[in-house]
């Protein structure tokens, strides 16, 4: 099975702030990549696929990009509802794995 | 939208049965596949399974030879079945769509049901 890496684990950040999560795939997935984000109590919503295409009716301060092994989500100017668990999936190959998460809170 | 429903407790050794009721649209319908994603308490997300209209199935290894999906067409829902169970597969258990003809991942998901196995 593909393993997803993700870094870092934890975060911490101010609103207003830009952070930036990675996530590495243990072989070549092209761009067959996924971002969600999870709250408390909450499903997983879907943000970005396609390693880079935003999902409709999602924030553009949302972004992610690469391809390969290597990737990364970005925020940018952080509002409070942005502080939740985002997870990385990937869907090239059975079976789809996920990262195993960053839980971005308020510093 | 999608619902999961079924038991939320279930006994050691016993079969965990859930249906995940699909509304707003077909779950016949060309582009996507239906799965189930589960997370235990306070850990991440795992894929257990997916399933087309047709019935071509794929299964996580680490739950394979436990887990049966299947798909109703005419009811449009989907179900999963995984015996044998144990304290382990205490989760909430989430249905979902995946778009494979856009390469969306799961893009629509239920809001997931607890099964507590415990005697």
């Amino acid at each position: 099975a593909i393993q997803m890496t993700q870094s870092p684990s934890s975060l911490s950040a101010s609103v207003g702030d830009s952070v930036t999560i990675t996530c590495r795939a243990s072989q070549g997935i092209s761009t067959a990549l996924a971002w969600y984000q999870q709250k408390a109590g909450q499903a997983p919503k879907l943000l970005i696929y396609d390693a880079s295409t935003l999902e409709r009716g999602v924030s553009s301060r949302f972004s992610g990009s690469g391809s390969g092994t290597d990737f990364t989500l970005t925020i940018r100017s952080l509002e409070s509802e942005d502080f939740a668990t985002y997870y990385c999936q990937q869907f090239n190959r059975y079976p789809m794995t996920f990262g195993q998460g960053t839980r971005l809170e308020m510093k | 939208q999608l619902q999961e429903s079924g038991p939320g407790l279930v006994k050691p050794s016993e079969t965990l049965s859930l249906t995940c009721t699909v509304s707003d649209g077909s779950i016949s319908h060309s582009n996507y596949y239906w799965g189930w994603i589960r997370q235990p308490p306070g850990k991440g997300l795992e894929w257990i399974a997916s399933i087309y209209h047709s019935g071509s199935a794929y299964y996580n290894p680490s739950v394979q030879g436990r887990v049966t999906i299947s798909v109703d067409t005419s009811n449009n829902r989907f179900s999963l079945k995984l015996n044998s169970v144990t304290a382990a597969d205490t989760a909430v258990y989430f249905c979902a769509r995946l778009d494979y003809y856009y390469d969306k991942g799961f893009d629509i998901w239920g809001r997931g049901t607890l099964v507590t196995v415990s005697a």
